[in-house]
């Protein structure tokens, strides 16, 4: 079975500096992978995907992500944060030919002014 | 624009009170979903649904029960609530395999209190 590993709780970013966002997955064979956000009080919002291919991904709100099989990895980048980013985030993992997602505990985003 | 709606964004209940929650989506999937969202815990997937009254227990159905009657309704039901399930509930839907590859697109979500 799948599982997912986001180690950071909470993390404090300055506006306008970079962020990197953790996302670690076990799975035997290469995998769907998703970054979802949510800000409060509402659903998941998908922020990228990645199936196959390029192993860089780009997404909504300048938002990227680097899927590397060898580390087991898809970490989330965004090179200059804005006030609006701060929210949860999620990274989830699908096996291919199943239904389900399994989803990591979650990474909350403060930007300080 | 498409939508997966969630009847109710916030309940208040008794223990012991039946609750249902009511979830619809307009995008013709045949997968829907209901998860549980508790701080540190992230989500976790209470039922699912691959077709029309067909379900599968999920990791944590204890408690719960749903109901799909129609391809865009999905129903989860707590026959007898009580306090460990005061949470945050999120219903999702999907296309089947091989055409979504799994993404999931996501209600809103009911905030449910059981006192």
């Amino acid at each position: 079975a799948q599982s997912v590993t986001q180690p950071d709780i909470h993390i404090t970013v300055s506006e306008g500096a970079s962020l990197e966002l953790r996302c670690n997955y076990s799975y035997g064979a290469t995998p769907y992978l998703f970054w979802y956000v949510q800000s409060p009080g509402q659903g998941l919002q998908l922020l990228l995907k990645y199936f196959s291919g390029d192993t860089l991904v780009q997404g909504i709100k300048g938002f990227e992500a680097e899927f590397k099989r060898s580390q087991s990895s898809f970490n989330l980048r965004k090179p200059s944060v804005h006030w609006s980013d701060a929210a949860e985030y999620f990274c989830a993992v699908g096996a291919r030919g199943f239904q389900k997602l399994v989803f990591g505990t979650g990474t909350r985003l403060l930007v300080s002014p | 624009d498409v939508k997966v709606t969630q009847s109710s964004r916030y309940l208040v209940k008794r223990t012991g009170e039946k609750v249902f929650l009511e979830c619809v989506q307009d995008m013709d999937h045949e997968n829907m979903f209901w998860y549980r969202q508790d701080p540190g815990l992230g989500l976790r997937l209470i039922y699912f649904s691959y077709d029309v009254k067909m379900k599968e227990k999920g990791d944590i159905p204890e408690g719960y029960s749903v109901s799909r009657e129609k391809k865009e309704r999905f129903s989860l039901i707590l026959e007898s609530a009580s306090t460990n399930q005061t949470s945050m509930y999120l219903c999702a839907s999907s296309p089947i395999t091989g055409t979504g590859n799994g993404e999931l697109f996501f209600g809103e979500g009911s905030r449910l209190t059981v006192l």
